[in-house]
């Protein structure tokens, strides 16, 4: 069974510092491989998604993350985190039924808080 | 980005009820999906739909759980009754295809208590 494991419930870190929120994944098969933003009272936002090719993906607002298959990981990076960066931050992976639409197996988040 | 909206953004409801959560998918997407998440908790996966039929469910929807999407317009979560084991954040995501890699987009998420 697929599942996503993300170590660290909270995070803290002072700004302009750089960033590693970790994520662990379990598949059975060639993972597609999530990082979403949730800021207070918004909805889920994309950063990034990963499935083939270069095992380093950019994503919006200067965030990348890292697929390492031999590591089963997808950690998040920034090299220079800012205030608004602060939010819950989830790893998932998506599990599809063969055209039944697909559905994301979540991690349990990381609250990020950025110090001034 | 594309934007999907939910109404309420709270509801109280007494246990026994009939609650009815609203979500307004972006404009041209076809697959629908309801996601719950206890406090504290990871989210998860309860349904997708698409074409008018619920595609895959998992053993959180309960029997007391149904959704549809009547005439395109809002695509509704309705739990009748109500458990105080309900009391949750729903969330409503939308894309435009079904495949593995296709982006779901979230609303904010309604906050259900159930008394």
């Amino acid at each position: 069974a697929q599942s996503v494991t993300q170590p660290d419930a909270r995070v803290t870190v002072s700004e302009g510092a750089s960033l590693q929120l970790r994520c662990k994944y379990s598949s059975s098969v060639t993972p597609y491989l999530f990082w979403y933003v949730q800021y207070p009272r918004q909805g889920l936002q994309l950063l990034l998604k990963y499935y083939s090719g270069d095992p380093v993906v950019q994503g919006v607002n200067g965030f990348e993350a890292e697929f390492s298959k031999s590591n089963s990981s997808f950690h998040l990076r920034k090299a220079s985190v800012h205030w608004s960066d602060s939010a819950v931050y989830f790893c998932a992976v998506s599990l599809s039924y063969g055209g039944s639409g697909n559905k994301l197996i979540f991690g349990t988040g990381t609250l990020l808080s950025v110090k001034p | 980005g594309p934007k999907v909206l939910q109404i309420p953004s709270h509801q109280i409801i007494d246990m026994g009820q009939m609650v009815t959560l609203n979500c307004d998918p972006v404009s041209n997407h076809l697959y629908f999906y309801w996601y719950k998440q206890i406090l504290g908790q990871q989210m998860e996966f309860l349904v997708n739909f698409y074409n008018g039929k619920v595609m895959e469910k998992s053993k959180l929807f309960k029997d007391q759980f149904s959704v549809e999407r009547p005439d395109g317009s809002y695509f509704t979560l309705k739990i009748q009754p109500t458990a105080l084991e309900d009391s949750a954040v729903y969330f409503c995501a939308s894309s435009l295809a079904g495949g593995r890699g296709d982006t779901q987009y979230f609303g904010p998420g309604t906050r259900l208590l159930v008394l």
